[in-house]
């Protein structure tokens, strides 16, 4: 496709699960991002990717998240030992380099019980 | 730790009318700034980029940019009952988007 495409778009976990939640960017795209939206505020920054490595991962909350990007292309974000309060939407976004327009996924809403 | 801050709303105006959403930064380095459309329960979507102080239009969308006050803002020509949805507004710098809380508008027929 053209777009961001994010799988799944829904996830509903039990507390204490491990998730991973992947983002495949537009083609050509070199940088990758990972944000997070939780209800009624702005998306938040997680982790940057420039090409297969971890540029900035400064946004990350804890050490129970992680991402990686392999071949420079697919990103997954995992999540372990999940917490309720890691409920909200996940968002990838893809640019073509850093520093430029920034074209978001639909999301994976994130719900853990 | 950079803010971007934006009146939360919601903003009400009359089909046809000009809504004009605001914001303001906290970073007098920042040289990137964009507006993003955002529909209840679905993802950002770019609408509006700006890098340089004045005004840039596409179709019926201003935006202004006004380094020196740390303003953003976008105005929306002959609004319509689809633009209803909220609207953030986003800073770039060191290969990051901080966002604002958004802007909620409701464009009434």
């Amino acid at each position: 496709g053209a777009g961001v495409s994010q799988t799944p778009s829904n996830k509903v976990t039990e507390k204490g699960k491990y998730v991973e939640l992947r983002c495949d960017p537009i083609s050509g795209h070199t940088a990758l991002y990972w944000y997070r939206q939780s209800l009624g505020q702005g998306p938040e920054f997680l982790i940057y990717f420039q090409g297969t490595g971890a540029a900035d991962d400064s946004g990350l909350p804890n050490d129970r998240f992680f991402a990686v990007r392999p071949e420079g292309s697919v990103s997954t974000l995992k999540i372990q030992r999940t917490e309720r309060g890691d409920s909200a939407m996940y968002l990838c976004a893809s640019s073509v380099q850093g520093d430029t327009e920034a074209f978001f996924g639909q999301g994976t809403r994130l719900t853990v019980v | 730790q950079k803010e971007v801050e934006q009146n939360s709303g919601p903003l009400s105006v009359p089909e046809g009318a000009i809504a004009s959403l605001n914001c303001t930064y906290s970073d007098r380095g920042s040289q990137s700034f964009f507006w993003y459309r955002q529909y209840s329960g679905k993802s950002p979507e770019l609408i509006m980029s700006i890098y340089s102080n004045g005004d840039k239009e596409d179709g019926r969308f201003t935006a202004q940019l006004n380094k020196a006050s740390q303003y953003v803002s976008l105005l929306i020509r002959d609004s319509q009952p689809s633009d209803s949805a909220t609207y953030l507004c986003a800073e770039g710098s060191n290969y990051k988007l901080t966002f604002g809380k958004g802007t909620l508008l409701t464009v009434n027929p």
